[in-house]
C-alpha cells in the first residue's frame, strides 16, 4: 500500500511563475491536508480537503494560493505569482476520516519550493 | 493563543545514550503528536498521545496534562534516530487532529 505521494519533490520557480504541486492521499484515504514549512520555522496548517470540498481554508494565505481535491485524480496545491518568500516545504497529509482524535496523519515526503 | 515550546533545540548524544526531548505547551489539548522528520525527508507520526504513556520499540513517549508536558525518551540511541523530532498539538483547534500548532523541533545528532 503506497503511502502519501507527493510531486514534484523539487520544483524551482522564478517570481512571477505559477507553481503546482500534487498530492495523492494513500488508498482509501479521503481527507488531505496541507502544511507549510518555512525555512527555521515550525510546519503550519494550511488547508483540509474532502473530495471536492474544501472543509478548512484558514491557514492559506488570502491571495494568489488556491487548494483543489477533485473527484479523480490528486489534490492539488496552486500558487500563482509566486515571490521569493513563497519558498518553504510544502507537506500533503491524508486520514481516512476525519482526524479528530481517533486517527494519526500520515505524511508525504513534501515538495520543496525554491523562488528565484 | 496556543504555543508549543520544544527543548533543546540541538542535541547531540554518543550511540548507545538515552535521549530525552521536552515539549511544553500553553493551552489544554486532547491529543498531542510526536513526529520524525529526516533532513531533506517526509515526516513520520511516531506517536499520538492524550494520556499516560507509549511505547514503540526504543521509543517512549509520554505526556502530563496537568502539567501541559510530555517527554519522547530513545533508548540505546543510534545513528539512525538523527533526525528532527517535532511534537504538535490540537489546543485551539476545537480538538481536530489537523489544525496542529508545532514546534519548531529538535535536531538531534547521534554520532557512532
Amino acid at each position: 500500500n503506497a503511502g502519501v505521494m507527493q510531486n514534484p519533490r523539487h520544483l524551482v520557480r522564478r517570481r512571477g511563475q505559477e507553481a503546482r504541486l500534487r498530492c495523492s492521499p494513500m488508498k482509501g484515504h479521503s481527507h488531505v491536508y496541507w502544511y507549510r514549512q518555512l525555512p527555521e520555522e515550525g510546519l503550519k496548517f494550511m488547508v483540509y480537503l474532502q473530495k471536492e470540498n474544501i472543509i478548512d481554508e484558514s491557514g492559506m494565505p488570502k491571495e494568489r494560493f488556491s487548494a483543489e481535491f477533485p473527484k479523480e485524480g490528486p489534490s492539488i496545491l496552486r500558487i500563482q505569482q509566486v515571490v521569493r518568500g513563497d519558498s518553504a516545504a510544502y507537506f500533503c497529509a491524508s486520514s481516512p476520516r476525519l482526524a479528530l482524535n481517533t486517527g494519526e496523519l500520515f505524511f508525504g515526503e513534501g515538495s520543496r519550493l525554491t523562488v528565484l | 493563543k496556543n504555543e508549543v515550546e520544544q527543548s533543546p533545540q540541538n542535541l547531540t548524544a554518543q550511540e548507545g545514550e538515552f535521549i530525552t526531548i521536552n515539549c511544553s505547551y500553553s493551552v489544554g489539548i486532547s491529543a498531542l503528536h510526536w513526529l520524525q522528520q529526516h533532513p531533506g525527508g517526509g515526516i513520520v507520526s511516531l506517536f499520538m498521545l492524550s494520556s499516560g504513556k507509549k511505547k514503540h520499540g526504543r521509543l517512549i513517549a509520554t505526556i502530563n496534562i496537568q502539567e501541559k508536558h510530555s517527554s519522547l525518551h530513545i533508548t540505546a540511541s543510534h545513528p539512525r534516530d538523527s533526525a528532527v523530532y517535532i511534537c504538535a498539538t490540537n489546543g485551539d483547534s476545537g480538538g481536530s487532529n489537523y489544525k496542529l500548532t508545532f514546534g519548531k523541533g529538535t535536531l538531534l545528532t547521534v554520532n557512532p
